[in-house]
């Protein structure tokens, strides 16, 4: 069964820092590409970050570029979204969502989602 | 980017009726990339529904998706205590970023 475990959530100041982690089991890890994808109170979900097989090619929503990196570590099944410069409205649910196919453009779409984990960010 | 616009915002049905849900793009969906999901509190986006109109592993036949270009729909023809949830659609075409709908929400009535 494929499963996806985030973890690395929790309240932080504006400007700070944080390290999302998504474990995943059940498939061939680094066949896939990986996808971030966020919920902030009210709002309906934002496609933030992508992550392709084992090239690691990634993508990076307008909202986030230059502050959050999106990484892999294919030997141990994880992906990674290092978020910095953090502000209130990155304030939201945060999924990991696993791919259907290696890359995360031209129909490359998503299947399975874990449960999220969540970034409050405030003073 | 491409904007996805789900339309009613709430449906209210009782079990047993037929529930159709629209889902309206503002540019063309390329290859008819575009998926439903069912989502309830607490619980993981489950996949119903990729390239328009397949079903996912596992989704009951009463889970049916149709549409091309901008315009798609997903109907459960006879609805189950279970389906009551949000249900969202998302596009994964050429267009980056990727996008989803605001939901739409299937109470009982």
């Amino acid at each position: 069964e494929v499963q996806l475990v985030e973890s690395g959530g929790g309240l932080v100041q504006p400007g700070g820092s944080l390290r999302l982690s998504c474990s995943a089991s059940g498939f061939t890890f680094s066949n896939y590409a990986m996808h971030w994808v966020r919920q902030a109170p009210g709002k309906r979900l934002e496609y933030i970050s992508a992550i392709s097989d084992n090239r690691g090619i990634t993508y990076y929503a307008d909202s986030v570029k230059g502050r959050f990196t999106v990484s892999r570590d294919n030997s141990n099944n994880t992906l990674f979204l290092q978020m910095s410069s953090l502000k209130n409205e990155d304030t939201a649910l945060y999924y990991c969502v696993k791919g259907t196919t290696s890359t995360f453009w031209s129909g490359g779409g998503m299947d399975v989602w874990g449960q999220g984990t969540t970034v409050t960010v405030s003073s | 980017e491409i904007v996805l616009t789900q339309s009613p915002g709430t449906l209210s049905l009782s079990p047993g009726e037929r529930a159709t849900l629209s889902c309206r793009a503002s540019q063309s969906v390329s290859g008819s990339h575009l998926a439903w999901y069912q989502h309830k509190p607490g619980h993981a986006p489950r996949l119903l529904i990729y390239g328009a109109s397949s079903r996912a592993t596992g989704i009951p036949d009463r889970f049916s998706g149709s549409g091309s270009g901008t315009d798609f729909t997903l109907t459960i023809s006879r609805l189950e205590p279970e389906d009551f949830a949000v249900y969202f659609c998302h596009q994964y075409g050429d267009s980056l970023p990727q996008s989803f709908g605001q939901g739409t929400k299937v109470e009982i009535k």
